[in-house]
């Protein structure tokens, strides 16, 4: 079956600029999680959304970052005013939710670079 | 969850060996995950272990657990070159978010 996609798979753009990336998670899967990775690092939890609402947004680094999923189903981070400190490969993950533990089921992520 | 610390920071070996790599955590767990991340594939969860078990295996891996000394160890027998990739441990409490440490990066030469 279809696993989590994401797209774009790289985004190039300057400073200053607003971005969005999408994710589509695992059909039927209630729980979406956004991370982001710098090189040599980990993955860094940015926001967990169960079902519509976004469950722990504690992650986010600052105002300039927002997430939605508006239907439950497909997100999009959005970053506003992009800063150099921004670029990093953004990854979805989703999975069953509502009980865990469940494994988390991960995209391929979108590089972003701003310039 | 809590951020699990990997040890060794990176690991190479040679194809057909095997590779040991250790987690230390500091909290109660309730489980404790393994990933794998290489360019190929991405990142994908290799295993769960859970707090009242010692011992898991899925084909080629093995995943000990001790809960008394917080450290976990996952054991990749008869490695391949497609092994070649960076494996992160996580503490898996009751709740959802998965805390990375760096990871040990393994290079299993041809």
């Amino acid at each position: 079956g279809a696993g989590v996609s994401q797209t774009p798979s790289n985004k190039v753009t300057e400073k200053g600029k607003y971005v969005e990336l999408r994710c589509d998670p695992i059909s039927g899967h209630t729980a979406l999680y956004w991370y982001r990775q710098s090189l040599g690092q980990g993955p860094e939890f940015l926001i967990y959304f169960q079902g519509t609402g976004a469950a722990d947004d504690s992650g986010l680094p600052n105002d300039r970052f927002f997430a939605v999923r508006p239907e439950g189903s497909v997100s999009t981070l959005k970053i506003q005013r992009t800063e150099r400190g921004d670029s990093a490969v953004y990854l979805c993950a989703s999975s069953p939710g509502l009980a865990g533990p469940y494994e988390q089921y991960f995209g391929p992520g979108t590089r972003l670079t701003v310039t | 969850s809590q951020q699990g610390e990997e040890d060794p920071q990176a690991l190479s070996i040679q194809e057909g060996e095997n590779a040991t790599m250790n987690c230390s955590y500091k909290t109660s767990i309730n489980n404790l995950q393994w990933y794998r991340q290489n360019s190929g594939r991405g990142l994908v969860h290799l295993i769960l272990i859970r707090s009242n078990e010692r011992e898991k295996h899925s084909g080629r891996l093995r995943v000990t657990l001790d809960t008394s000394k917080k450290s976990s160890s996952l054991l990749i027998t008869a490695s391949r070159a497609a092994d070649t990739a960076s494996y992160f441990c996580v503490e898996g409490g009751s709740n959802y978010k998965l805390t990375f440490g760096k990871g040990t990066l393994l290079t299993v030469n041809p």
